[in-house]
């Protein structure tokens, strides 16, 4: 199993400009979510899925899109990027219990 | 929602002396507490975890004891090792809502040679 799949592993934009996180797992989770961890913050939770067709908000969704169209698959969609913005963006997956994270990626706003 | 409190921010200790990292939750629904590492430029991972139908697990040198009437967890590690420095983070949930977890802040643990 490759576990949680991420990319890009680094991404820089521009102010306005929008893009799309990759977010897939091999593990068959019901469970997906979206963190962004800012220093000294710890990981905040953008967005989450509970199974394909079902998502919600989380503390910080302003300026971030989610769908889940398939188990496996949860792409994260920054609509109007923002120098706010710039953060480490991690996915992660569950069944309940233990979250199995990506690699993470890491993205600046200039 | 639920509010996550993480003390001490750093923590520094000698190479062999334990380690205490505490937590306070704010959701009484929560029922599922875990404990992540993350390495320098690396992803959490979990490192142990406890349900709220127990009061303390172990784990090597690793313990999670649990105080539900408190809502405070705390993490301690025995007779730590240079490679046990890391940032840990505290967690809560309700398992039932998996992936709706809320964090703490975060410790700097440093362990010094």
């Amino acid at each position: 199993n490759a576990g949680v799949t991420q990319t890009p592993k680094f991404q820089v934009l521009k102010t306005g400009q929008s893009m799309t996180l990759q977010c897939a797992q091999d593990m068959n989770h019901e469970y997906m979510s979206w963190y962004r961890q800012d220093p000294g913050m710890g990981l905040r939770l953008i967005h989450y899925s509970v199974g394909a067709g079902i998502t919600d908000q989380g503390e910080v969704p302003n300026g971030y899109n989610v769908s889940r169209s398939t188990t496996e698959d949860f792409p994260l969609r920054l609509l109007s990027a923002a120098p706010s913005q710039t953060s480490v963006y991690f996915c992660a997956s569950t069944n309940g219990g233990e979250a199995f994270f990506g690699q993470g990626t890491r993205l600046t706003v200039v | 929602g639920e509010n996550v409190e993480q003390h001490p921010s750093t923590l520094s200790v000698q190479e062999g002396d334990s380690a205490v990292i505490k937590c306070t939750y704010s959701d009484s629904a929560s029922n599922y507490f875990p404990w992540y590492k993350q390495e320098l430029g690396k992803r959490p991972q979990l490192i142990i975890d406890i349900r709220s139908n127990v009061g303390e697990k172990k784990d090597q040198r690793i313990a999670v004891t649990l105080n539900k009437t408190a809502k405070h967890f705390s993490l301690h590690i025995t007779e730590t090792q240079p490679e046990d420095s890391a940032v840990y983070f505290c967690a809560a949930s309700i398992l039932r809502f998996a992936g709706k977890s809320t964090f703490g802040d975060g410790t700097t643990l440093t362990v010094k040679p």
